[in-house]
């Protein structure tokens, strides 16, 4: 199993959305809704903001919303502020094996 | 409070073993799968191992098959990792991470802060 696919930074204006990509196969990304998605700023532990595909756990923001076509799942944050300023990373369940596998990460920058 | 405390880490040897342990708090150990996460400096994460609640479902990333070993102990609400023929590329932060299911799909909900592992001559 190879790593998921994300693009290396993305960013976007405070207010406005942005959406990071993250790119697997269909035995991984597409064979499962269970994509999860992090955020890391610098030193300290990531922090789980989106699980099962789309479901956000308590005190996440409603501006995080997660979704998937085919292969890609993707992360969309909404009324971007500057504390979203972070890396994210993807992770998807990729069957018995080798159960978990992680994206490269993306560093969003709020411009 | 979900709280896991991780230890163990230290700098060792190529070649030579550590083992790592986590000490979970704050929840019924006993009903999640729990994983080891790392994180070279500087780059992102890596999965590294996950065990389901009752051990029986345990799973490597293929760059520690065959040299690493999860373990749970239930009854001491604990994690650990057996780390052997360590390498430099092995190096390291490792963190404790809780599922939020009974099998290790993936949905983490809680991080310790980590342990620095270091492998080099």
């Amino acid at each position: 199993h190879s790593a998921l696919t994300q693009p290396r930074s993305v960013s976007g204006s405070p207010g406005q959305s942005v959406t990071i990509s993250c790119t697997g196969t269909s035995s991984d990304v597409g064979g499962y809704n269970y994509v999860s998605w992090y955020q890391q700023h610098p030193g300290k532990a990531p922090k789980l903001m989106i699980y099962d595909l789309s479901k956000r756990p308590s005190g996440v923001p409603d501006r995080f919303s997660g979704s998937k076509s085919g292969n890609t799942a993707s992360l969309t944050i909404s009324g971007l502020q500057a504390e979203d300023e972070a890396d994210y990373y993807c992770c998807s369940y990729a069957g018995s094996h080798t159960p978990v596998l992680f994206g490269g990460g993306t560093k969003l920058t709020v411009l | 409070e979900v709280q896991l405390v991780e230890s163990g880490g230290d700098l060792v040897q190529p070649g030579k073993s550590l083992r790592l342990s986590c000490a979970a708090s704050g929840f019924t150990f006993d009903e999640y799968a729990m994983h080891w996460v790392r994180q070279a400096p500087g780059k992102g994460l890596e999965w590294v191992s996950g065990i389901s609640w009752n051990s029986i479902y345990i799973g490597y990333a293929d760059s520690v098959k065959g040299r690493f070993t999860i373990s749970r102990d239930n009854a001491k609400n604990s994690l650990y990792l057996q780390m052997n023929s360590l390498r430099a590329e092995d190096t390291a932060l490792y963190y404790c991470t809780k599922d939020s299911k009974s099998r290790p799909i993936g949905g983490i909900d809680y991080w310790g802060q980590g342990t620095l592992v270091t492998v080099s001559s």
